[in-house]
Parts: structure tokens; C-alpha cells; sequence
């Protein structure tokens, strides 16, 4: 079934430690999307990239990094860990990056930094 | 900036009561319109949509109408399931100025429970 795989599911990390969320996606989507959900906050966008070989930052970028070698593989990396990066971290993609284009997502993984 | 504004939780309701969920934005461009349905341990799904003024988007027994004069999106149903029992986000997606890129912008999203 086409659609956005992430791994790990669950991940619990010692602060200061450096972290890599994967997401892999098969459906050939040109734009790609990290947000992070934090309870009676909603979703936050951190990075996005609108095709390969591009990223930008989104609204809480800071202790993120990104990469997006291929049009497939968009992952996260957190560089040294904080506990306020316990939250729940969501892949997704677009078709293209237009703004009448629905975003697709991933399960989500879990990330507890103590 | 770009924002949404949608009501908050949690909503309990019977099996078959009708259901609104109320959503107002803040654009500065026009923008597309979306809601989200997160089921427990998943990621989102697209509901339903609408990209213009006056677009009514459906799916699955839920509306929302596009209302550029009050700037709304309210999501209804007029029977809700056990089934339906989620968190629902609202969300706009428009093109800041100098921007190549459509970005998101989400509520924070209302808890809905469903009894039998």
C-alpha cells in the first residue's frame, strides 16, 4: 500500500544524544513535511523541502536539521537532544508544494528525551 | 499572519446527535481549506476539503461549507458514529508572499467522543 513509512515508532532518548527520524515515502510526492504535535498545541511545522536537493524552515525550526538527498527520503535529525523535544513527530507529503494539495501522513514516532 | 481558530474540546456526544464543530481563519491570501481526522496511535487524514469561496467539501456524512464573508469552516454531521469518535483538526494552507511553498496552518484540534 503506497503511502509515508516512519521509523522508529517509539523512541525513548538520554538528553544531549543525537537522533535520526526516518520517513520514506513511495508515492513520488514532491514536497515533503516535518511537524511536531504537542498537546493543546496542534501541529508545528519545523522543516519542509519542496523537492529535492531543497529545505526550508518552517515555524519551530531551531534544534532540527534536515536533508532530502532523494525524492523518497526526508529524514530529521536532532543534533543534541533537549527535553523539550518530547513529542510526537509527523512525516508528510504533497503531491507538489501548492496550497490546494492535501497532505499525506505518516504514523508518527514518539520521542521521549529524558 | 495566517492562523485558525477552532473550538475547543472535548465534545461528548450520543450516538446519532448532530455534530458542529465551529473553525474561523485568518488569511492573507486565498487560501485552501481542510479537516483533518486523527484516529487514536494514528497519523492524520485528509476528511474533506474545499480550495474556493462558496465550495462545500464532504465526505464520509461530514460538510463544511467555505465562507470567505465569515470567515469559517465549520465541520458537520448530521448523525455521528462510535466510529467517529477522534480528534478533528482544522487547517489552512496558503502561499505566504515570497514563498514558493504552501504551508499549513493548524487548529489545535477538538477531541470528539462518541457514546453508544
Amino acid at each position: 500500500i503506497a503511502g509515508i513509512t516512519q521509523a522508529p515508532t517509539s523512541q525513548i532518548l538520554a538528553a544531549g544524544r543525537r537522533m535520526t527520524l526516518r520517513c520514506t515515502q513511495d508515492m513520488r510526492h514532491n514536497a515533503m513535511y516535518w511537524y511536531r504535535q504537542d498537546l493543546g498545541l496542534g501541529l508545528r511545522l519545523i522543516h519542509y523541502s519542496n523537492t529535492a536537493g531543497t529545505t526550508g524552515k518552517g515555524e519551530v525550526p531551531d534544534g532540527y536539521s534536515v536533508s532530502r538527498a532523494n525524492t523518497d527520503d526526508f529524514p530529521l535529525t536532532l543534533a543534541s537532544a533537549v527535553p523539550s523535544q518530547t513529542s510526537v513527530y509527523f512525516c508528510a507529503s504533497s503531491a507538489q508544494g501548492n496550497s490546494n494539495q492535501p497532505q499525506h501522513f505518516g504514523d508518527g514516532t514518539r520521542l521521549s528525551i529524558l | 499572519g495566517d492562523s485558525v481558530t477552532q473550538m475547543e474540546g472535548p465534545v461528548t456526544l450520543s450516538e446519532e446527535a448532530f455534530l458542529t464543530i465551529n473553525c474561523t481563519y485568518t488569511a492573507t491570501g486565498y487560501p485552501s481549506l481542510f479537516w483533518y481526522v486523527q484516529y487514536p496511535g494514528e497519523g492524520l487524514q485528509l476528511l474533506l476539503k474545499a480550495t474556493k469561496a462558496d465550495d462545500k467539501g464532504s465526505n464520509k456524512g461530514f460538510e463544511a461549507t467555505y465562507r470567505k464573508e465569515t470567515t469559517s469552516f465549520h465541520l458537520e454531521k448530521g448523525s455521528v458514529q462510535v466510529s467517529d469518535s477522534a480528534v478533528y483538526f482544522c487547517a489552512l494552507s496558503d502561499r505566504p508572499r515570497g514563498s514558493t511553498l504552501g504551508r499549513l496552518y493548524f487548529g489545535r484540534g477538538t477531541q470528539l467522543t462518541v457514546w453508544p
